[in-house]
């Protein structure tokens, strides 16, 4: 099915741990952003990229890296898990056709950082 | 301030009751978004508007550039439309700013 997939849906890890996030587009969209959503809070930009090999901060990059080596594929690393990065992630993918664009996103991931 | 402010947080109607929900901003924008996230978690695009107004069955997004606000309606509401709707703006389309949503429940 097409769409955005990201993987895993939940994980718990230790303080100090590093993961990878995984999210995958099969709709060829040169636009990829992670958000995360916390409680009280809207989505917040953590990182996005606007194509293969181009990658750029949001509003609350600290702590995690990005990459982005094709098209369909753009993982969000966190390096050293903290309990504030305790949130739901997202990871969105989008396009741009003369100024219209449009927007998919992925299920979410639920991190907790004990 | 955020930039970008929704009304009610909060919204309780019953079943075919018409809703309005808010969305107010303060930053200059090339398209306003409105998404729907089920409690399941999941965030589905409903509408992209830059001007003018949209109709997609029971649901009518509305937006006025001048005033930088826009309303998100339901008519003949209907307890599967349960949910947190969100308002988000932006410039370009891999970075929006997003409201802090309004959590809709209709009762039967």
């Amino acid at each position: 099915n097409a769409g955005v997939t990201q993987t895993p849906k939940f994980q718990v890890l230790k303080t100090g741990q590093s993961m990878t996030l995984q999210c995958a587009q099969d709709m060829n969209h040169e636009y990829m952003s992670w958000y995360r959503q916390d409680p009280g809070m809207g989505l917040r930009l953590i990182h996005y990229s606007v194509g293969a090999g181009i990658t750029d901060q949001g509003e609350v990059p600290n702590g995690y890296n990005v990459s982005r080596s094709t098209t369909e594929d753009f993982p969000l690393r966190l390096l050293s898990a903290a309990p504030s990065q305790t949130s739901v992630y997202f990871c969105a993918s989008s396009y741009s056709v003369l100024q219209n664009y449009g927007y998919t996103f992925g299920s979410g991931t639920r991190l907790t950082v004990v | 301030k955020n930039e970008v402010e929704q009304s009610p947080q909060n919204l309780t109607a019953q079943e075919g009751e018409f809703i309005t929900i808010n969305c107010s901003y303060s930053v200059g924008i090339s398209a306003l978004h409105w998404l729907q996230q089920h409690p399941g978690g999941g965030i589905v695009s409903l509408f992209m508007l830059s001007s003018g107004k949209k109709k997609h069955g029971r649901l009518i997004a509305t937006i006025n550039i001048q005033e930088k606000h826009s309303s998100l309606h339901i008519t003949a509401s209907h307890p599967r439309d349960s949910a947190v709707y969100i308002c988000a703006v932006g410039l370009l389309p891999e970075r929006l700013t997003f409201g802090e949503g309004t959590q809709l429940t209709v009762n039967p």
